[in-house]
């Protein structure tokens, strides 16, 4: 199993510019999250899904824009990049809240300069 | 809302015990989680408590005190390779708030 995955691994973009980072997991998990982490942060929440077509804003939504029309995807839309957007993205899906570890893709390093 | 305090930096020596502390603040608490991240890496998983106690796993251990709202990760006999950061975080409402980390160095 692939476990999570997300593309791209790095990418720079100019102020204005727009892109979206792209997750997906092959574990038939309901549950996936964005989180963005900046240097030598802790987590923050950006946005959730608890299922396919659900979708709800974590602790730092502003800026950025979800979906989730499968169980399988979860990309992340980033409109209108600032610098303030820069940061390393990670996703991370579990099977269940309780007592299951969120597995985490290797994370999307993103400037914007 | 959830928030979390941990200590943002620990240093041991190598073949200690070193404990790193959580204390969180949480509506709807289901439970405690600790995530090890080195450097450039992802948080990978290492425990999880739902029950006041100590659950133990391997040189790692972890306890909660949901009376005190207060956690602790473990690591026993530690190596250079357990220097990385260290984040609690905690399970309400659908989703994981984590702390903002404690880098472990662990010196020879």
């Amino acid at each position: 199993n692939a476990g999570v995955t997300q593309t791209p691994k790095f990418r720079i973009l100019k102020i204005g510019q727009s892109m979206t980072l792209q997750c997906t997991q092959d574990m038939n998990h309901n549950y996936m999250y964005w989180y963005r982490q900046d240097p030598g942060m802790g987590l923050k929440l950006i946005y959730y899904s608890v299922g396919a077509g659900i979708t709800d804003k974590g602790e730092v939504p502003n800026g950025y824009n979800v979906s989730r029309s499968t169980t399988e995807d979860f990309p992340l839309r980033l409109e209108l990049a600032a610098p303030s957007q820069t940061s390393v993205y990670f996703c991370a899906s579990t099977g269940q809240i309780y007592n299951s570890p969120l597995h985490f893709g290797n994370g999307t390093r993103l400037t914007v300069t | 809302g959830q928030s979390l305090e941990q200590p943002s930096e620990v240093t041991a020596v190598e073949g200690a015990i070193v404990q790193i502390n959580c204390t969180y603040q949480t509506s709807g608490f289901y439970g405690l989680s600790w995530y090890q991240q080195h450097d450039g890496g992802a948080p990978t998983f290492l425990s999880y408590n739902a029950l006041d106690g100590l659950e133990e796993t391997g040189r790692f251990s972890s306890f909660l005190s949901r009376s005190d709202s207060y956690g602790y990760l473990l690591l026993q006999e530690l190596q250079m390779k357990d220097s990385a950061s260290y984040f609690c975080a905690v399970g309400g409402g659908n989703k994981l708030t984590f702390g903002t980390g404690t880098q472990l160095k662990v010196e020879l």
